[in-house]
């Protein structure tokens, strides 16, 4: 059974610019949630979506936003990239309603310059 | 607020020692807990859940506990490898309507040495 996988991995890019990640969970997995993760913070949650719709969102502004299709794959974007949004972005899904176990993608490294 | 404090931040230990990691919470009104490691520059990977029902999980050397009321769980890892040299994330999902969400620990980062 393949994990959740996360596109791409990696990408740099300059202040002002916008970046749109996306995230497949697990098959049959219909919660999808995303989660910031900086030195200094550690992990933060972004917003969780199950069946396309938003059921939670951190504290984070209005740049940050996301979506989900109707096969659970999820994408979330950053416009207006400031220096710092630099942080591993990470993308985890669960069954169970979205109150099981979490599994966790490898990531996608941002580098704002 | 559900805040969660991980001690040690750091460990070294020698290979083949039992060791204990710490984790707690200030809420014990959570869904579940989790354990997670983490290896430089990946994701995270589950170790254990635990419901909030229950008292503790096993998987192979692992073994995860939980005291709701007293807002505490240990991950003890027995017999240490140098494999097992990772950061220990823990994680609480509150009862709240924000159980969406895990709110997570800073992490033990521990080093087992040959």
């Amino acid at each position: 059974k393949a994990g959740v996988t996360q596109t791409p991995r990696y990408l740099i890019k300059t202040r002002g610019q916008q970046v749109t990640l996306s995230c497949s969970p697990i098959s049959g997995h219909r919660s999808v949630s995303w989660y910031q993760q900086t030195p200094g913070q550690g992990l933060q949650f972004l917003f969780e979506y199950f069946s396309e719709t938003q059921r939670n969102k951190g504290n984070f502004p209005g740049r940050f936003s996301g979506r989900q299709f109707s096969n659970s794959r999820s994408e979330m974007n950053v416009s207006t990239l400031e220096l710092g949004d630099s942080a591993l972005y990470l993308c985890a899904s669960s069954a169970a309603g979205g109150f099981g176990e979490l599994f966790f993608g490898e990531g996608s490294r941002l580098t704002v310059l | 607020k559900q805040e969660v404090t991980q001690i040690p931040a750091a460990l070294s230990v020698p290979e083949g020692e039992n060791l204990v990691l710490n984790c707690s919470f200030t809420d014990s009104a959570i869904y579940n807990l989790q354990w997670f490691r983490q290896d430089p520059g990946k994701g995270l990977t589950s170790l254990l859940l635990i419901q909030s029902s229950q008292r503790e999980q096993t998987s192979g050397r692992l073994n995860a506990s939980l005291d709701k009321s007293s807002g505490r769980s240990t991950l003890y890892i027995a017999a240490s490898q140098p494999g097992d040299s990772a950061t220990y994330l823990c994680a609480v999902r509150p009862q709240s309507n924000s159980g969406y969400a895990l709110n997570f620990g800073k992490g033990t980062s521990l080093l087992v040495t040959p």
